[in-house]
């Protein structure tokens, strides 16, 4: 069975440093792995996902994430944090010979310090 | 604009009483979903339907009801059986039902009940 983690439930960082919001997932087969964003009383946007090409997917707004098998993590980053990405971050884990369940998690809330 | 639309963005229940979510796409897409959103749980899955006239519980489904008529549609009733309703609902769609699709999201619903 699938399972996801977001180790954090709140980063906070300055504006200009790096950011990192970290995923663990567990999956039987082979995982499709995404990150959303979300605004404050919004709904969900895609920011990035995985589904079994290039481990380093690049996705919206400069954020980018790895895909690391032996670690069973796909964490997201971004080089410089802006005001703007002040939001709230779901990592969503899925099998994908398995169409029936797709898992999120319970969400990492990112503060921008100016 | 391609998109999902919900209607209303705020709705207040008295409690006893049904209410009905609205949700419409017209992305063309087959697959649809109802998610509800607590603070600190992620979204948990209410409902989903993979084409017209038919549809699956998903996780949380008591209290709960839905109809596809219409591939553009996909209504959420709260019935009074729903014990403590006041969440923010979101609903989505994907292009089909296999879980490697991104899901679009609407921008949301926030019930409260009085």
């Amino acid at each position: 069975a699938q399972s996801v983690t977001q180790l954090d439930s709140h980063v906070s960082v300055s504006e200009g440093t790096p950011v990192l919001l970290r995923c663990n997932y567990s999956s039987s087969y082979s995982p499709s792995l995404f990150w959303y964003v979300q605004h404050p009383n919004k709904g969900l946007q895609l920011l990035l996902k995985y589904t079994s090409a290039a481990t380093l997917v690049k996705g919206i707004n400069g954020f980018e994430a790895e895909f690391k098998k032996s670690e069973t993590s796909f964490h997201l980053t971004k080089p410089s944090a802006h005001m703007s990405d002040a939001a709230e971050y779901f990592c969503v884990v899925s099998d994908r010979w398995r169409d029936d369940k797709i898992i999120f998690g319970k969400g990492t809330r990112l503060h921008i310090l100016p | 604009d391609g998109g999902i639309t919900q209607s209303p963005k705020y709705l207040f229940r008295k409690e006893g009483q049904n209410v009905t979510l609205s949700c419409e796409q017209n992305l063309n897409h087959d697959a649809m979903y109802w998610y509800r959103q607590d603070p600190g749980q992620g979204l948990r899955l209410i409902y989903y339907s993979q084409i017209v006239n038919d549809f699956q519980k998903g996780d949380i489904a008591e209290g709960y009801s839905v109809s596809r008529e219409k591939k553009e549609s996909f209504p959420l009733t709260v019935t009074s059986a729903q014990k403590n309703p006041t969440a923010f609902y979101l609903c989505a769609s994907s292009i089909g039902a296999s879980v490697g699709n991104e899901q679009f999201f609407g921008p949301g619903t926030r019930l409260t009940v009085l």
